[in-house]
């Protein structure tokens, strides 16, 4: 069955530092998603993204934050300046023509100390 | 606007006993409907959905949700626990717009099974 791959698993980061979560959709999905989940607490969303631009996005969702499909297969999130209150288990999710078919993948731990 | 209210944040029940978790839902257009788990340290796991058709759903692990639009509910149920269920359970709406078709998530329930 397809996957959504994302790397790393795990990260560790100073504050201040910038950070890119990488995910990969499955490929015949037209829609993407970040969402996060706070340890503890539910899971957030954060943004989508189709045709090449944002669709929506969260008041989560500020200018410390981007997404990119560089090269038609990845989908990042890029954090430029990490907070402590950054750390957080990060999903990416993809859907295709159909308005329910969500894959997530297995998210990526971020950590700032 | 949508949102998902899940009652009761922890659940506890033995082993072999039924499991009800309980879920509403507010949207002003029909909803599609999720239940996913989240073991620990794990991503989300579909457990089910509804879209159309049929209010009563049948997932993954013996468990099914009924869509009960009159009273905006989608609770998920299990005859019979086992102890490999003990995880976290979202639900989660969805709603057929212009802006993406995001997840929104309730706070989750923590169910716990026990000899």
């Amino acid at each position: 069955e397809p996957e959504v791959t994302q790397t790393p698993s795990h990260q560790v980061t100073q504050m201040g530092q910038e950070v890119i979560l990488r995910c990969v959709p499955i490929s015949n999905h037209l829609y993407f998603y970040w969402y996060r989940q706070i340890l503890g607490q539910k899971v957030e969303f954060l943004v989508s993204f189709y045709n090449n631009e944002i669709s929506e996005k969260s008041e989560i969702f500020d200018d410390q934050f981007s997404v990119e499909r560089p090269d038609g297969s990845n989908f990042t999130l890029k954090i430029r300046s990490t907070k402590l209150e950054d750390s957080a288990m990060y999903f990416c999710a993809s859907r295709g023509q159909d308005h329910y078919g969500y894959t997530f993948g297995s998210g990526t731990r971020l950590t700032v100390v | 606007a949508q949102s998902v209210t899940q009652l009761g944040s922890h659940v506890s029940v033995s082993e072999g006993a039924l499991v009800l978790l309980r879920c509403n839902y507010s949207s002003s257009v029909p909803p599609y409907l999720f239940w996913y788990v989240q073991y620990p340290n794990q991503g989300l796991q579909l457990l089910l959905k509804y879209t159309t058709g049929a209010t009563l759903v049948k997932g993954i692990n013996g468990f099914e949700a009924e869509f009960k639009k009159s009273e905006t509910s989608f609770h998920l149920t299990k005859p019979s626990a086992h102890m490999s269920d003990a995880a976290e359970y979202f639900c989660a709406v969805s709603l057929l717009t212009g802006g993406g078709n995001k997840l929104t998530f309730g706070t989750g329930t923590q169910l716990k099974v026990e000899l």
